[in-house]
């Protein structure tokens, strides 16, 4: 039972690339977020979702797109990547609104 | 608008003494609250959680206080260990969305 994979652990991205995020959660998990963290604050939410098919913006969610077209996946994708997206990602998946278990994070830098 | 504070970036206790983490929060909408614990290099993982109509919930070592007329709830661990040290946060949500809100975190430090 893996849990929340994150795929990859690190990237360095030029500024102007794409990349997409890969978060895979095998326990069936309705819910499914990403979050960013930067240094010295706490998570915010960029994108979550309440099923397949169904994506919802958080409170960051410019500059990223998301979709869910199955239960297992939730992929992040950046467009034309900038510095300020440079953070530490996690997603997270729950069976009720209330809790998360996150993945391990993927560390992007953006240059 | 920082809508959940942690105001103690960082706290160093003695292994063997009581760490005390403090979180405050403005929305008296929030009714259920949580605590993470994260490791370096690894994702939070849940510790301990409280609902709004409790003001107290334990669970081995660790004990979690709610004051809803002070809008204040505190973490405590006793007794601290070395491989308690990590960042904690704390986290809030309301009834009517499917968001939690996050604070800043502090970092704890066990020293043997």
């Amino acid at each position: 039972n893996a849990g929340v994979t994150q795929t990859p652990k690190f990237r360095i991205l030029k500024i102007g690339q794409s990349m997409t995020l890969q978060c895979t959660q095998d326990m069936n998990h309705n819910y499914m977020y990403w979050y960013r963290q930067d240094p010295g604050m706490g998570l915010k939410l960029i994108y979550y979702s309440v099923g397949a098919g169904i994506t919802d913006k958080g409170e960051v969610p410019n500059g990223y797109n998301v979709s869910r077209s199955t239960t297992e996946d939730f992929p992040l994708r950046l467009e034309l990547a900038a510095p300020s997206q440079t953070s530490v990602y996690f997603c997270a998946s729950s069976s009720q609104y209330r809790d998360r278990l996150f993945g391990q994070g993927t560390r992007l830098t953006v240059v | 608008d920082q809508q959940v504070k942690q105001n103690s970036p960082s706290l160093s206790v003695q292994e063997g003494r009581i760490s005390i983490l403090n979180c405050d929060y403005t929305n008296s909408m929030f009714d259920y609250f949580l605590w993470y614990k994260k490791y370096p290099a690894e994702g939070p993982t849940f510790l301990i959680s409280i609902s709004s109509i409790k003001d107290k919930n334990e669970d081995g070592r660790f004990t979690v206080f709610l004051n809803k007329s002070a809008k204040h709830l505190s973490l405590h661990i006793v007794p601290s260990q070395p491989g308690d040290s990590a960042v904690y946060f704390c986290a809030a949500s309301d009834g009517a969305t499917n968001k939690l809100i996050f604070g800043t975190g502090t970092l704890l430090a066990v020293q043997p």
